[in-house]
């Protein structure tokens, strides 16, 4: 299968811990995304990169977040001193950009974090 | 600020039923249209899409969507449900800026319940 992948599919952690999850996209996507959806929404914009380069980022990625994505291939998301708010799931999405027709976005199955 | 609605958050059928979910986005500019659909413990998949041309749109599994820009809808239907489109169906718009597609903005989402 050579969709995107995330790990870990699961991670529990105690409030005030560190946590940082990876994604891998679809290779040669060079657009990735990370969302955040929580119970009973849809999946909100956190950020995403072109390459290695981090594009856009929205208000709801706070100071305790952040993101990289060193070579343009993969990409981790940091969240620090984790909060019980920071609960959700959290979606990386890929897609290629200047190609016709290629808007769509592509999601992995997720990283779901309970802070306890 | 950019929005989507979704008008039902949860639709019970009968196998056979007709569906329609609604969905309007907050306001104009070129835009590209998508439903994605979230089985019980998949994740995000890709139902169909609209970018230009023919307002109406066929995806997969027989599910069909209407673009009607005056009414900056874009609403998902199929004749007759069966009980495997027992699921979560969200409706996502992305702007477009001068040629530069960024991230997507997701409706709710609407749980569909097919009853054998």
């Amino acid at each position: 299968d050579t969709g995107v992948s995330q790990n870990p599919r699961h991670k529990i952690t105690k409030r005030g811990q560190n946590v940082t999850f990876r994604c891998d996209p679809i290779s040669e996507h060079n657009r990735l995304y990370w969302y955040r959806q929580t119970l009973g929404q849809g999946p909100e914009f956190l950020t995403y990169f072109q390459n290695e380069a981090q594009l856009e980022k929205s208000r709801l990625l706070s100071d305790r977040f952040s993101a990289e994505r060193p070579k343009g291939s993969f990409s981790t998301l940091e969240i620090q001193r984790t909060e019980q708010g920071d609960s959700a799931m959290y979606l990386c999405a890929s897609r290629l950009v200047d190609v016709p027709d290629s808007y769509e976005q592509y999601f992995g199955p997720g990283t779901r974090l309970t802070v306890t | 600020a950019q929005s989507v609605s979704q008008h039902n958050h949860h639709v019970i059928l009968s196998e056979a039923a007709s569906l329609e979910l609604g969905c309007n986005y907050s306001y104009g500019g070129t835009v590209n249209l998508f439903w994605y659909v979230q089985y019980p413990g998949q994740h995000l998949q890709l139902l169909l899409k609209y970018f230009s041309g023919d307002p109406l749109v066929k995806g997969i599994k027989g599910f069909e969507a209407e673009f009607i820009k005056s009414k900056f809808s874009f609403n998902l239907r199929k004749p007759s449900v069966q009980w495997s489109d027992t699921a979560e169906y969200f409706c996502a718009v992305n702007w477009n800026y001068g040629g530069s597609q960024g991230n997507l903005i997701f409706g709710k989402g609407t749980k569909l319940s097919v009853k054998p």
